[in-house]
């Protein structure tokens, strides 16, 4: 499985945008990028996911590298609610069926 | 709220004991997995089930059986766990299709004693 490699741990203000960093240098031509958030006593909920070129929506946008090797996932205004645990992944299709692996994810704390 | 319904969201459950993990989704979607997720650690795929056929199976120990009874359920069936088996078990669901987001509940937290 391709793997990922993000920051254990980011911090930033409220109201303030926010950038979260992803590598995935393994990654293959038909891999997704998809980015998650875990809020506490909750399971995760999706964010935002893409191929080649740069998405936005009304949670966020995400930037992808023309190499594909990384990715940021970018919330403009930051609130306390986005404090949350956010896991960048790769989804490849397997058998039919689509494998979603969780890496360790970025906890990301939203100061007031 | 999600769009996925697990029940209960809290068991308890001896070692001996037989239980069951229920998920339920009305979406349409035809893909659906469990994934076991322990304390301050990210989930663990476990089983992927794509038009109620069981595709994938993470190695899972054979205490855990799934089932997919129809494409709006699925079921975790739980037999003689232990202590270590106590976590947060989570279901998704999505589409099936290349890429298509997975949605989650918001699992049943399992206490093994």
């Amino acid at each position: 499985d391709a793997k990922t490699t993000q920051p254990n741990s980011m911090e930033s203000n409220e109201e303030e945008p926010v950038h979260l960093p992803c590598n995935h240098s393994t990654i293959s031509g038909t891999d997704y990028i998809h980015w998650y958030r875990q809020l506490p006593s909750q399971g995760p909920e999706y964010v935002i996911h893409g191929l080649t070129s740069n998405v936005n929506n009304r949670m966020a946008s995400l930037a992808i590298a023309e190499d594909r090797k990384s990715s940021t996932l970018i919330l403009h205004r930051a609130t306390l609610r986005d404090a949350a645990v956010y896991y960048c992944i790769l989804r490849n299709l397997i058998q039919g069926a689509q494998k979603l692996v969780f890496g360790q994810g970025t906890r990301l704390t939203i100061n007031p | 709220d999600t769009e996925v319904t697990q029940t209960p969201k809290h068991l308890v459950m001896g070692m001996t004991n037989k239980k069951s993990l229920k998920c339920e989704q009305h979406m349409g979607h035809r893909a659906m997995y469990w994934y076991k997720q322990k304390a301050k650690k990210p989930p663990e795929l476990m089983f992927v089930y794509s038009y109620e056929k069981l595709s994938i199976n993470e190695s899972v120990p054979s205490r855990f059986s799934p089932e997919c009874p129809n494409s709006s359920l699925l079921n975790l069936h739980l037999h003689a766990l232990q202590p270590e088996d106590s976590a947060l078990y989570l279901c998704a669901s999505s589409t099936g299709l290349a890429g298509s987001p997975l949605h989650f509940g918001n699992g049943t937290r399992l206490t093994v004693t």
